[in-house]
């Protein structure tokens, strides 16, 4: 695809269930990154891939949140046991290359639609 | 890591005014500054940003200002028109365990009134 896709774009759980938000980059950008985004906030950084690994993963809330990369490229983010303070979109950026590269067109970060998760 | 600030909130002018936001980062080696625009139901959309290596940047009617010395950045918007309004985010690059990644402020609602 062109950009940044991410699916389900709703998501309606209740408490306590398990949810996973796929993320699909755009084709040949190493770099992945996760956010939540409250009403009214600015994105708030949860993980950051570059290829396969997590390069940071420091901004997870708690050990119910995990993401993956496996083939380095679509990435999936996984809530376990959620909760009502879940509730958020959650973005996905990505973009070609390390946001810190002195390249302009490597860091430009391309966001996603998001998913607008309702915990219930 | 890296902590950002935005000011103002909120922020109204007129057709032809101008708008200026404001932004405050902590991590002295923060190194890129890029500004977006989040359109109501939308994905955030990059539309300047700005390296350390300059003061000033630049694209037709939006301008980016840094001042590295006071760690703050500036963006200005000249002759707004309607379809400026929107919430615009600063971002800079911060750094929590050694991989640097975007930090983002908490977002500039700016309306323009025809």
């Amino acid at each position: 695809g062109a950009g940044v896709s991410q699916t389900p774009s709703n998501k309606v759980t209740e408490k306590g269930k398990y949810v996973e938000l796929r993320c699909d980059p755009i084709s040949g950008h190493t770099a992945l990154y996760w956010y939540r985004q409250s009403l009214g906030q600015g994105p708030e950084f949860l993980i950051y891939f570059q290829g396969t690994g997590a390069a940071d993963d420091s901004g997870l809330p708690n050990d119910r949140f995990f993401a993956v990369r496996p083939e380095g490229s679509v990435s999936t983010l996984k809530i376990q046991r959620t909760e009502r303070g879940d509730s958020a979109v959650y973005l996905c950026a990505s973009s070609l290359g390390p946001i810190d590269s002195l390249d302009r067109a490597n860091t430009e970060a391309f966001f996603g639609q998001g998913t607008r998760l309702t915990v219930v | 890591g890296e902590n950002v600030e935005q000011h103002p909130s909120t922020l109204s002018v007129q057709e032809g005014d101008s708008a200026v936001i404001k932004c405050t980062y902590s991590d002295s080696a923060s190194n890129y500054f890029p500004w977006y625009k989040q359109e109501l139901g939308k994905r955030p959309q990059l539309i300047i940003d700005i390296r350390s290596n300059v003061g000033e940047k630049k694209d037709q009617r939006i301008a980016v200002t840094l001042n590295k010395t006071a760690k703050h950045f500036s963006l200005h918007i000249t002759e707004t028109q309607p379809e400026d309004s929107a919430v615009y985010f600063c971002a800079a690059i911060g750094s929590t365990t050694g991989a640097n990644n975007l930090f983002f402020g908490t977002g500039t609602r700016l309306t323009v009134i025809p």
